[in-house]
């Protein structure tokens, strides 16, 4: 089956520690995405990467990291100068061509809970 | 002003009702549109790309208007299993790096 995948489905995190959040999609996809969703809101970018070894920040990148060592996964970790980490991650992926009409594709997310 | 904004719900509805989803983007740069559907606590998933001419899949009709920057979801005969959020999604502008940016989503609620 091709898709993405997420682990794990539900992440607690203890004050100060860093958590690390799995993506791994099979899709031979290039780009692939993390967003974070807060109740009654809408999907804010993390960061995203368009190709192996390169990733951007988006729209909330502080407290936050990634690599993309394989085109087929990128980790997120979520750092303890994250301040407020309690909500529900996604992580998507899509083919890389500028101007076309490609969209993403969604796994199915990660609940962070702070202890 | 937000980026993509969508009619605050819930819209509570009875089965077989039409119901209309709205929403506007502020960016006339932006290059497509999409509606998306994400039911409680899962992951998004799309519905459905938004086309220039305006597009339809059963019961579902998207129509977009680039000059007045609105686009919109028309469901028929509303089920059940049509309850969830539709999310509506802007592709931004080629010189934004082409990200989507999401509404905040329009809960739809269908009651038998």
């Amino acid at each position: 089956d091709g898709g993405i995948t997420q682990s794990p489905k539900y992440l607690f995190r203890k004050e100060g520690q860093n958590v690390t959040l799995s993506c791994e999609q099979n899709l031979n996809h290039d780009a692939m995405y993390w967003y974070r969703q807060d109740p009654g809101q809408g999907l804010r970018l993390i960061y995203y990467s368009q190709i192996v070894n390169d990733f951007q920040k988006g729209d909330i990148a502080e407290g936050y990291s990634v690599s993309r060592e394989k085109k087929e996964s990128f980790p997120l970790t979520v750092t303890s100068a994250q301040k407020n980490p309690t909500a529900f991650y996604l992580c998507a992926s899509s083919m890389f061509e500028r101007g076309t009409k490609e969209t993403q594709y969604f796994g199915p997310g990660t609940r962070l809970l702070v202890l | 002003r937000k980026e993509v904004e969508q009619d605050p719900g819930p819209f509570n509805v009875p089965e077989g009702a039409t119901v209309a989803f709205n929403c506007t983007y502020s960016n006339s740069a932006s290059q497509s549109f999409f509606w998306y559907r994400q039911d409680c606590r899962k992951e998004p998933k799309l519905l459905m790309s938004v086309y220039s001419s305006g597009n339809e899949d059963g019961r579902f009709t998207a129509q977009l208007n680039r000059a007045s920057q609105y686009i919109s979801l028309l469901i028929r005969d509303s089920k059940l299993s049509d309850s969830a959020t539709y999310l509506c999604v802007v592709r931004g502008a080629y010189n934004q790096g082409g990200k989507l940016i999401f509404g905040q989503g329009t809960e739809l609620s269908v009651k038998p």
